[in-house]
């Protein structure tokens, strides 16, 4: 059973719109989580997070809310950009386990056109 | 400050052979993580190290074993692969106080198994 799922495979917008990704999750026990962008042929590099204490994070054009009640959380990017067209996982961890294993998405791949 | 580097870059196998996959950090971090990522899905996790002297399993541990040899360097083997194990892995590591909890991933290793 996924606890974590991103239900869009893929995404696409214009350049200078609104893109918005949408994760959920099922563990309870789950209390911090990440996004993470990943271009091809790299490793995955970290985004933003947000701590189950928050509702909303935001850092630049990025800004990450989280629904609690719903277990669901969304990443909205504005102005989209070109070089936003990546792979986008969602991952959530529970600090209280050790060693701050995170539990990942299948990813949203995102194409902004110019 | 080279992050972490995961060598080799890519690896063809025949059914049955043996090989280790390295993995090192130079950001002094506490954790270190054995992922691996197959065609349209997330990263599975496969062992971590919450610190030098320790090793737990992940979600996907069979037909693999791994060594943390020091607090730097963090190897995965496959005694004998499988074209099952077919996949690109991924090491990652994680400062244990981290702000934002996030980890710090390599390149990753293509590995094919014929």
């Amino acid at each position: 059973d996924q606890q974590v799922k991103q239900n869009s495979p893929s995404l696409s917008v214009q350049e200078g719109r609104i893109s918005i990704l949408n994760c959920d999750y099922t563990n309870s026990m789950f209390d911090y989580f990440l996004w993470y962008k990943k271009y091809p042929a790299e490793g995955p590099t970290f985004l933003i997070s947000i701590s189950s204490i928050k509702d909303k994070n935001e850092d630049g054009r990025f800004t990450v809310f989280l629904n609690k009640s719903a277990k669901h959380l969304s990443l909205h990017i504005v102005p989209s950009q070109p070089g936003d067209s990546a792979v986008y996982f969602c991952a959530a961890s529970a600090q209280s386990t050790n060693a701050g294993k995170s539990t990942f998405g299948d990813g949203t791949t995102l194409t902004v056109k110019p | 400050n080279a992050g972490v580097t995961q060598t080799p870059k890519f690896q063809v196998l025949k059914t049955g052979q043996s090989m280790t996959l390295q993995c090192a950090q130079d950001m002094n971090h506490n954790s270190m993580y054995w992922y691996r990522q197959d065609p349209g899905m997330g990263l599975r996790l496969i062992y971590y190290s919450a610190s030098e002297g320790t090793t737990d399993k992940g979600e996907v541990p069979n037909g693999y074993n791994v060594s943390r040899l020091n607090k730097r360097e963090f190897s995965l083997r496959l005694e004998s692969a499988a074209p099952s194990q077919t996949s690109v892995y991924f090491c990652a590591s994680r400062e244990t106080h981290s702000s934002y909890n996030e980890q710090f991933f390599g390149p990753g290793t293509r590995l094919t198994v014929l």
